[in-house]
């Protein structure tokens, strides 16, 4: 079955530098969440989308943006990267139809690191 | 403030026994709990759910426990098996969208 699909899995970039990350829901998920786990650290809820709106907004910066295109994918953007950004930066798509976990699958993450 | 608390950042346990892993949140209100386990370079994956009407859930070698009264929840894996090391996290569902994380626990199972 196809999983949520997370570009890249790995980057490196310098500080003050922008980076862009993606992610591809499970087909016909209609939401997207993105969350930040920093080192020793618990997720992070960043921000969410549904249908392409954004549904709800957590501890993210205003350096990041994000948005859901109409193929229901998503971008997360980080602009002036800190030291502090570095983490690994899940995404999670959902069916609001719901189910035992209420239909969140997450994908592999991709681990940013600034240097 | 961290709304869901797992205070043991590790938890060792032999091959064959039962792990205990246990989570506190503070809100009342939540009322839909999970259980996630991550190994290294992966997302995490789901586990075992547990709705506030009921106050155990069991799949296969996995029971959690959900006590209302004192705010905590407990996930039991037994026997406890070499493939269970991992980082388990709990978290609540938050307003029906969001997912709110504890800090993890790290689970080693020893042969």
């Amino acid at each position: 079955a196809a999983g949520v699909i997370q570009s890249p899995r790995h980057l490196i970039k310098e500080k003050r530098e922008t980076a862009t990350l993606k992610c591809y829901p499970i087909p016909r998920h209609d939401t997207v969440y993105w969350y930040q786990q920093g080192p020793g650290q618990d997720p992070q809820f960043l921000i969410s989308f549904y249908e392409k709106m954004q549904s709800d907004k957590g501890s993210i910066p205003d350096r990041f943006s994000a948005q859901q295109f109409s193929d229901y994918h998503s971008e997360l953007n980080m602009s002036s990267l800190e030291l502090g950004d570095s983490a690994l930066y899940f995404c999670a798509s959902r069916n609001r139809d719901g189910g035992l976990n209420y239909g969140y699958t997450f994908g592999s993450g991709t681990r940013l690191t600034v240097v | 403030d961290q709304q869901v608390k797992q205070n043991s950042p590790s938890l060792s346990v032999q091959e064959g026994r039962i792990s205990i892993l246990n989570c506190d949140y503070t809100n009342s209100m939540f009322d839909y709990f999970l259980w996630y386990k991550k190994y290294p370079a992966e997302g995490p994956t789901f586990l075992i759910s547990i709705s506030s009407i009921k106050d155990k859930n069991e799949d296969g070698r996995f029971t959690v426990f959900l006590n209302k009264s004192a705010k905590h929840l407990s996930l039991h894996i037994v026997p406890s098996q070499p493939g269970d090391s991992a980082v388990y996290f709990c978290a609540v569902l938050q307003g029906a969208q969001k997912l709110v994380f504890g800090q993890g626990t790290r689970l080693t199972i020893n042969p």
